[in-house]
């Protein structure tokens, strides 16, 4: 069965400083992997997706992961934080078989201080 | 365009009343899906529907009763609302087949049961 951690609930950074956010799946299949984030009161926007294709992902704003087969990580990062980053982000695995369901982590509150 | 709409944004209700929460997708996907998150902003499955079938029905109370009358639309109805429902409620689609297909979530319905 597939599963994902989110190993911090809660990250601060300096404006200026990289964002490094956690994730590890368990998946007995290879995995399709996201990250979604969501700005107060908004809904949820896709930043990046791993398909196989290529273990570095490239997202938007600036953003992304690796996919780290050996230690079954995908963590997200960004070179320099901005404040607009503030927001929650969550880490998604997709089952490959049976009903497809995506398996969300519970969260990572991303600070961002001035 | 919109891909994912929701109506209404806001709904507000006594407890014990009926209420609907509508949501149309215009992607072209065959999987739809309702989400509920909570105050700590736990994402947690309810219903996904694939092609009109119910695919995903979670540990959901059954005063909840998801209706798709087609593959576009994906409806959710509430009977003898309870406090405890109060929460933010988001729909979602997806192509079901194929590696690394992300879903496209709506705004979100805010639910506030008094």
């Amino acid at each position: 069965a597939q599963s994902v951690t989110q190993l911090d609930s809660h990250v601060s950074v300096s404006e200026g400083t990289p964002v490094l956010l956690r994730c590890n799946y368990s998946s007995s299949y290879s995995p399709s992997l996201f990250w979604y984030v969501q700005h107060p009161n908004k809904g949820l926007q896709l930043l990046l997706k791993y398909t196989s294709a290529a273990t570095l992902v490239k997202g938007i704003n600036g953003f992304e992961a690796e996919f780290k087969k050996s230690e079954t990580s995908f963590h997200l990062t960004k070179p320099s934080a901005h404040m607009s980053d503030a927001a929650e982000y969550f880490c998604v695995v997709r089952s490959v078989s049976g009903t497809y369901k995506y398996i969300f982590g519970t969260g990572t509150r991303l600070k961002v201080l001035a | 365009d919109t891909a994912v709409s929701q109506t209404p944004k806001y709904l507000v209700t006594q407890m014990g009343n009926d209420k609907s929460i509508k949501c149309e997708q215009n992607l072209g996907h065959d999987t739809m899906y309702w989400y509920k998150q909570d105050s700590k902003k736990f994402l947690k499955i309810m219903f996904s529907y694939n092609n009109k079938e119910l695919i995903i029905n979670e540990t959901v109370p059954n005063r909840f009763s998801p209706k798709s009358p087609d593959k576009a639309h994906l409806n959710l109805h509430i009977n003898s609302l309870e406090l405890g429902d109060s929460a933010v409620y988001f729909c979602a689609s997806s192509h079901s087949t194929g590696q690394g297909n992300e879903q496209f979530f709506g705004p979100g319905t805010r639910l506030t049961v008094l």
